[in-house]
């Protein structure tokens, strides 16, 4: 069983179209991220969720809207996409908020063309 | 702030050498907790270890060790007898108790171990 499952793991669309990546975690944990992971490898927190709220909403465009139907998942909806998007992001869950450390999922791979 | 420096962008070590990872940090808080994770070719992150702040003793599973001083902010990664499959993107992270509600990674280490 997979602990943190994104789908899907490669994304590749058009600029302008609106594309949504699911994550889903059976850990138990109370806490999500989104992480964006760019071409030189830097890690940058996007979003957090505790118990489906919003806790954490870093200076990301307004196109990018997470969504926590329950406390295991947290999808991220991506609105008219720009080819500076091209990235990959990860999901990752905890037990509460960052001090025991992310379990992540395996990435999505998205390409912007 | 929260800040993680990792100086070292690349290394390149022949297997079988030791190769030390550095890692220093920033912190205004008492309690924290650092981290390191593995990031190999596949492309997923890997969970290495957790240490608190008020636990320095220096810890060691396998080739894997690690050294945690306060008085430098340092949080150190060494390999011993590195293998090929070490090659990775080696990232640390830190994260404070009182603020912590994300974590901050280094810019990581690519780290390739030659046959």
């Amino acid at each position: 069983d997979t602990a943190v499952s994104q789908t899907p793991k490669y994304l590749v669309t058009q600029m302008g179209n609106d594309k949504s990546i699911k994550c889903e975690q059976n850990l138990g944990h109370d806490t999500m991220y989104w992480y964006k992971q760019d071409s030189k490898k830097f890690l940058k927190i996007m979003f957090s969720y505790n118990n489906k709220e919003l806790i954490i909403n870093e200076t990301v465009p307004n196109r990018f809207s997470p969504k926590s139907p329950d406390k295991a998942h947290l999808n991220l909806h991506i609105n008219s996409l720009e080819l500076g998007d091209s990235a990959v992001y990860f999901c990752a869950s905890s037990p509460i908020l960052g001090n025991y450390g992310y379990t992540f999922g395996s990435g999505t791979r998205l390409t912007v063309v | 702030a929260q800040k993680v420096t990792q100086a070292q962008t690349e290394i390149s070590v022949v297997e079988k050498e030791d190769v030390t990872l550095d890692c220093v940090y920033e912190t205004r808080d008492t309690t924290y907790y650092l981290f390191w994770y593995k990031q190999p070719p596949s492309g997923e992150l890997v969970f290495l270890i957790r240490r608190n702040s008020f636990d320095e003793q220096n810890e060691i599973s396998g080739r894997y060790s690690w050294n945690f001083q306060k008085s430098t902010s340092s949080f150190n990664f060494t390999i011993t007898a590195s293998q090929v499959v070490d090659s990775a993107v080696y990232f640390c992270a830190l994260s404070e108790a009182n603020y912590g509600q994300n974590f901050v990674f280094g810019p990581g280490t690519r780290l390739s171990v030659l046959p």
